[in-house]
């Protein structure tokens, strides 16, 4: 679990600000995943990355952008944050199917 | 693409007493079924996996089953102790087409002393 690592733990921001959450693993994990996770909404899937320079949208891509210009790194980014977008975000990476969970980024948009 | 739906959404059982939890998949495709536990505050962490080419897989208290016919597995937990309460996630996958995993919306576990 040690092996991917989300910063900010906490971030509360305003609304319409540009905020990036950074989610970087050690594995060397091709496949890396943004999900968010809300009261009764259980994990959404916002953007996945299949490698390096690939991504596609999940389940809840809009008003956020994704990045993977390292193997390593993912961060993602909400242009201009809004009060719905308010939610505990996770970033995974897997390899055959195995997902492993960061530590979870809390977001508050006021 | 794929869909899990996941049953029930919460569920109380005494300390001892043992808790199943189903899920369901509509892609014939997938081949990858792992479970999540998720602790409160916590990150979900995976508990125990079944690939399709097994039906039954037993990890100590706990064990899953897989019915390919029927699309369906389920997670079973036996002597069920105060410690076992989460959330608990299913998820679907098919290895051969990426790996992006579709998740059941969840259980929510109580375990009373």
């Amino acid at each position: 679990d040690a092996g991917i690592t989300q910063s900010p733990r906490y971030k509360i921001t305003e609304t319409g600000r540009q905020v990036t959450l950074m989610c970087h693993q050690t594995w060397s994990h091709s496949y890396m995943f943004w999900y968010r996770q809300d009261l009764g909404h259980g994990l959404r899937l916002i953007y996945y990355s299949a490698a390096a320079d690939i991504t596609d949208k999940g389940e809840v891509p809009d008003g956020y952008v994704v990045s993977r210009s390292k193997t390593e790194n993912f961060p993602l980014t909400l242009e201009s944050a809004t009060r719905s977008q308010t939610s505990v975000y996770f970033c995974a990476s897997s390899e055959r199917g195995q997902a492993f969970f960061g530590q979870g980024t809390r977001l508050t948009v006021v | 693409g794929e869909n899990v739906e996941q049953h029930p959404s919460t569920l109380s059982v005494q300390e001892g007493d043992s808790a199943v939890i189903k899920c369901t998949y509509s892609d014939s495709a997938s081949n990858y079924f792992p479970w999540y536990k998720q602790e409160l505050g916590k990150r979900p962490q995976l508990i125990i996996d079944i690939r399709s080419n097994v039906g039954e897989k037993k990890d100590q208290r706990i064990a899953v089953t897989l019915n390919k016919t029927a699309k369906h597995f389920s997670l079973h937990i036996t002597e069920t102790q105060p410690e076992d309460s989460a959330v608990y996630f299913c998820a679907a996958i098919n290895n051969n087409a990426g790996n992006m995993l579709t998740f059941g919306g969840g259980t929510r576990l109580m375990v009373k002393p």
